[in-house]
């Protein structure tokens, strides 16, 4: 079974369109992140939520937002998208916040190319 | 910028050789992970070492933790065409937050 996984893998759309997408993780995990990695791979956290609770918000434009149903989903929707949003986008997991960071688990990614 | 840093950026070796890359942080951590990345795929969680710690090995990785140089060191040894991929270090410098350096890009030769 596949730890964290991500959908769609790819994501090819046109500037100002809004998509969505989800990653859903059977680790039992309390905390999970939504990071962008750019063309020359340097990654970036954008969220993290514990308990479906937001604990990080960097500084990311209010397009992109995040849903937490429950703690096992943490979805990403972008709004009016742009072509600087062209990027792959991580969801990750980790047991929890307390005493630092655990290891975290990685999704597979999600490719968004806004043509 | 937290950012850390990465060196070399590249590098390529025979399989069987040893890699070293380096990795440098700004601020004080708590702890230091490092990572893997084949292409095309997630990040893969290698090997954690705490602040309090300076030495750690997990198979043919040793890892180096110098927090007076805010400098760390992963070491693959005995090469293999299998641990071609990038190689990310990160820190936590806050609760809930890792920061990762820019990656150094690694090519094993058969």
């Amino acid at each position: 079974d596949t730890a964290v996984s991500q959908t769609p893998k790819y994501l090819v759309t046109q500037m100002g369109n809004d998509k969505s997408i989800k990653c859903e993780q059977n680790l039992g995990h309390d905390t999970m992140y939504w990071y962008k990695q750019d063309s020359k791979k340097f990654l970036k956290i954008m969220f993290s939520y514990n308990n479906k609770e937001l604990i990080i918000n960097e500084t990311v434009p209010n397009r992109f937002s995040p849903k937490s149903p429950d703690k096992a989903h943490l979805n990403l929707h972008i709004n009016s998208l742009e072509l600087g949003d062209s990027a792959v986008y991580f969801c990750a997991s980790s047991q929890d916040l307390a005493g630092g960071i655990d290891e975290q688990f990685f999704g597979p990614g999600t490719r968004l190319t806004v043509l | 910028s937290q950012q850390g840093e990465e060196d070399p950026q590249a590098l390529s070796i025979q399989e069987g050789e040893n890699a070293t890359m380096n990795c440098s942080y700004k601020t004080s951590i708590n702890n230091l992970q490092w990572y893997r990345q084949n292409s095309g795929r997630g990040l893969v969680h290698l090997i954690l070492i705490r602040s309090n710690e300076r030495e750690k090995h997990s198979g043919r990785l040793r890892v180096t933790l110098d927090t007076s140089k805010k400098s760390s060191s992963l070491l693959i040894t005995a090469s293999r065409a299998a641990d071609t991929a990038s190689y990310f270090c990160a820190t936590d410098h806050k609760v809930g937050k890792l920061i990762f350096g820019q990656g150094t890009t690694l090519q094993v030769k058969p």
